[in-house]
């Protein structure tokens, strides 16, 4: 199957801090990315759609300016959360979707981010 | 996007085939059902998917009722590395215009030895 990474696997930020998160399609060009949100013994929750070169599309409940989503390219997404705070703290993972891929429908997803704000 | 419902566990002997099923009464004409699995602290892996025939790959089968309410996902011979919580989600497929995924709460099978 079609390859997503993230970057990084984990990371530990300070209160009030920013952290970028990176997504990228190893083998296909995502032309739909998505970014989703799992707290401990939960579900995932959708975040955002984004499309490359347009602005992301927010769920509701889920604040643009705090979950910056930038998708530049056809390879590559990046999630920003900024001002972190102890409740921020999760597991984010990234999702890639794209023409080309076997039955051009399946969504492929990263292996997860593990944010933790002290 | 159509909700489904799914027990929220279920057992499995290794070696034997895991049944999970799912109901989608709600299920409209253009959504597809797929199912896709998340190991502990990994992103989901994609199973199968499928609209009205029923599926086989290597990893799953996918048994779609003739009204289209319910599916089954089958392992055919569950193994230790199977047990995960399984997602069935339907979503309207088409490209790049197709629909989003929304999880539900999934199965969690646990393959036991």
């Amino acid at each position: 199957g079609a390859v997503v990474s993230q970057h990084p696997s984990w990371v530990i930020c300070k209160s009030g801090t920013s952290v970028k998160i990176e997504c990228r399609s190893l083998d296909f060009q995502a032309t739909t990315m998505f970014w989703y949100r799992q707290f401990p013994k939960q579900s995932l929750m959708l975040m955002a759609t984004s499309n490359e070169g347009s602005k992301a599309t927010y769920e509701q409940g889920v604040e643009k300016d705090k979950f910056l989503i930038n998708h530049a390219s056809l390879t590559l997404s990046t999630l920003t959360v900024t001002s972190a705070h102890p409740e921020d703290s999760s597991f984010y993972i990234c999702s890639a979707r794209g023409p080309g891929l076997a039955g051009a429908n399946e969504q492929y997803f990263g292996p997860g981010t593990r944010l933790t704000v002290t | 996007d159509a909700k489904t419902t799914q027990p929220t566990s279920m057992d499995c002997a290794e070696g034997r085939a895991a049944n999970l099923p799912c109901n989608h009464s709600t299920i409209s004409g253009n959504e597809y059902v797929y199912w896709y699995r998340q190991i502990h602290s990994q992103g989901p892996q994609y199973i199968i998917h499928g609209l009205k025939n029923n599926e086989t790959n290597e990893m799953a089968s996918l048994i779609i009722t003739e009204d289209r309410k319910s599916s089954t996902l089958i392992l055919p011979h569950a193994t230790l590395r199977d047990t995960a919580v399984y997602y069935c989600i339907v979503r309207v497929a088409g490209g790049n215009q197709g629909g989003k995924l929304i999880f539900g709460q999934g199965t969690e099978l646990s393959v036991k030895p």
